[in-house]
Formats: C-alpha cells, structure tokens, sequence
C-alpha cells in the first residue's frame, strides 16, 4: 500500500463552486499532516495544517478521521487563483522526519 | 519574509558530468532536506540533515549523491555522474526546531535539472 494516495482528479470546476478532495495514508502512527499546494512547475506551499479533527481557514477546510486513516480538504466559492494542484502530506514519524507526498489532485477553476 | 533560495534556477549538463545545486535554508532553521521532483510525479524525500550530518536518506539517494554544508549558509546536494533519469526538479527545504509539534518545511523555488 502506497505511504499517501490521493484522488486522482483533475477536477474542473465554475467559480464559486464547493470542491473536495480526499487522501488516505498508511502509517497510523502519524500525528500530523498538511495540505499543500503546488503551482505548475512551482515548489510546493504550505495550505494547512491538521492535528486534530480538523481545520478552518477562512474559504479551506481540512478533515481528518484517524481511525479510517483519511483525510479531507473542502474548498467553498472556488476563486480562478485556487487552480493549481493539491498535494496531501504526511510525515514519518517524527516531526522533523520526511514527508510522503501523494501524486496531487488538479483542480481547474474557470469563469 | 525569509525564504529559501537555491541555484541554479536550471542546470543543463551531459550524462556522466558531476553536478553541484546550491541551497540557502532560511537563516534560523537547522534541520535541511533535499527532495526531488520527476515532471509529472510526485515529490519524493531523497535526504534530510541536522548538526553537520545526514540523518536519514532514501532508497535514491545513493552514492552517486552526497550533501554538504560546507559554510553557515549553504547546503549543497552533489550528483557525482549524472544519469538521464535524474533529470527533475530539485527542492530544498527547511525547517526550525518544532516548539508545537509542527514541522512545517519551506521549500526553496527548485532547479530544475536536465540531462542530456
């Protein structure tokens, strides 16, 4: 089983659409995780944080159910600037040891 | 607001020449990771650094890579031969000490490596 697997996508979406996407990851003993983004050929950036049940900001959600080892981010009233890919990460271990990314999910927003 | 750099922005170079990236890690973090990208995968982990040593590395970097931090401000990821499939984009990040728990990595913008 793959360390991050994350749906797919892409998604294609209108503005001010609600938009989800999901991870799953195998290593139970993880106690934190991140959603970051990535613009095209652009390094990854820091979305959120979850370390607990969940986390809101502002137009971003995260969600995270331990026991079926998933995690979530909704995005509300999709902006055309949230086009870009969505990267679920999940470090081994330690805080400070490596992090597992999964493949990303694209998301178009469009006019 | 601090951020990490790297350079070259894009290096070209023959199969089999040896290659230096440089990083510059944000000035108070003392934990430094290299990472790489292949065009269309994901982010794959290949080392990671703390007191002037590697403190875990991956299946990929082998001994054609090493790192350095050869002063206080750079770190430096070698490949000593180059291969066509380590053509990819190389991130270097950092990250501070965690005092929450949290061990957010800032990444440098990348360089970008082509091998012919």
């Amino acid at each position: 089983r793959k360390e991050v697997e994350q749906d797919p996508g892409p998604f294609n979406v209108p503005e001010g659409a609600t938009v989800a996407f999901n991870c799953t990851y195998s290593n139970s003993a993880s106690q934190s995780f991140f959603w970051y983004r990535q613009d095209c050929r652009k390094e990854p950036k820091l979305l959120m944080s979850v370390y607990s049940s969940g986390n809101e900001d502002g137009r971003f959600t995260a969600q995270l159910n331990r026991a079926s080892q998933y995690i979530s981010l909704l995005i509300r009233d999709s902006k055309l600037s949230d086009s870009a890919t969505y990267l679920c990460v999940v470090p081994r271990g330690s805080t400070l040891g490596r992090l597992y990314f999964g493949r990303g999910t694209q998301l178009t927003v469009w006019p | 607001e601090p951020e990490v750099t790297q350079t070259p922005s894009h290096q070209v170079t023959q199969m089999g020449q040896e290659v230096i990236l440089r990083c510059v890690p944000i000035s108070n973090h003392l934990y430094f990771y290299w990472y790489r990208q292949i065009l269309g995968q994901k982010v794959e982990f290949l080392v990671s650094f703390y007191n002037n040593e590697i403190s875990e590395k991956s299946e990929i970097f082998d001994d054609q890579f090493s790192v350095e931090r050869p002063d206080g401000s750079n770190f430096t990821l070698k490949i000593r031969s180059t291969k066509l499939e380590d053509s990819a984009m190389y991130f270097c990040a950092s990250t501070p000490l965690p005092t929450s728990g949290s061990n957010e990595q800032f990444f440098g913008p990348g360089t970008r490596l082509t091998v012919l």
